[in-house]
């Protein structure tokens, strides 16, 4: 079974810095997907980005990118010139071949000014 | 578009007491699921469908049962009611293909006493 693995608890940045949301995860299949959502404070659940495991090339949207490092089975999230509306909890999630999505146990985000 | 709409948004029961959370998505997804949402924990699976009049049990599938008739509509039923089920329960659909996120409603905020 695959396992996803949030080591951050909480996190917090100040406005317009860049901070980086750490996540890990344990599969033995060659290819599978990744993706990062946001759950602010009205509690709806929002995909930030998806990593696909056979493209080399690192997700970005925006202001949030991905560093996906697959030998070290490795997907950080990366938040830049981070605004309070980025504020909420981010919950790195896997998708493989039966189509589950897996969750991590999630990183609360606060900004600061 | 309405998405996936869950209901009711929120519910108290009384231990014992039995109630069917409701779910439907309007965009043709082949894939539904139901997540629970504790403290700490991330998203749990509960169960989950890749087609209608197939189901199947995810991690934590006691207490809960489900059904699909239709594409379009996934009900979780609590047979009888415990405070361990107290959670935020999630219901969410998806395309089959692995590279899609999984969309999902808003959320029912359940408290068992």
């Amino acid at each position: 079974a695959q396992t996803v693995t949030q080591s951050q608890p909480e996190m917090s940045v100040q406005e317009a810095e860049t901070v980086t949301l750490s996540c890990t995860y344990d599969t033995s299949e060659s290819d599978y997907y990744l993706f990062w959502y946001k759950q602010p404070p009205s509690r709806q659940m929002i995909l930030v980005i998806r990593q696909e495991a056979y493209k080399q090339q690192n997700a970005t949207e925006n202001r949030f990118s991905v560093n996906f490092q697959k030998a070290a089975k490795s997907f950080s999230l990366k938040i830049s010139d981070s605004q309070l509306g980025d504020a909420a909890m981010y919950f790195c999630a896997y998708r493989g071949a039966a189509s589950k999505l897996t969750f991590g146990t999630g990183t609360r985000l606060q900004v600061t000014l | 578009n309405a998405g996936v709409t869950q209901t009711p948004k929120f519910q108290v029961l009384k231990t014992g007491q039995s109630m069917t959370l409701q779910c439907a998505q309007d965009m043709n997804h082949e894939y539904m699921s139901w997540y629970r949402q504790d403290p700490g924990m991330g998203l749990r699976l509960i169960h989950y469908s890749v087609g209608a009049g197939i189901t199947d049990q995810g991690e934590v599938p006691n207490g809960y049962n489900v059904s699909r008739s239709t594409t379009e509509d996934f009900p979780l039923r609590l047979l009888s009611a415990a405070p361990s089920q107290t959670s935020v329960y999630f219901c969410a659909s998806s395309y089959s293909l692995p590279g899609n996120g999984y969309t999902f409603g808003s959320g029912t905020r359940l408290t068992v006493v």
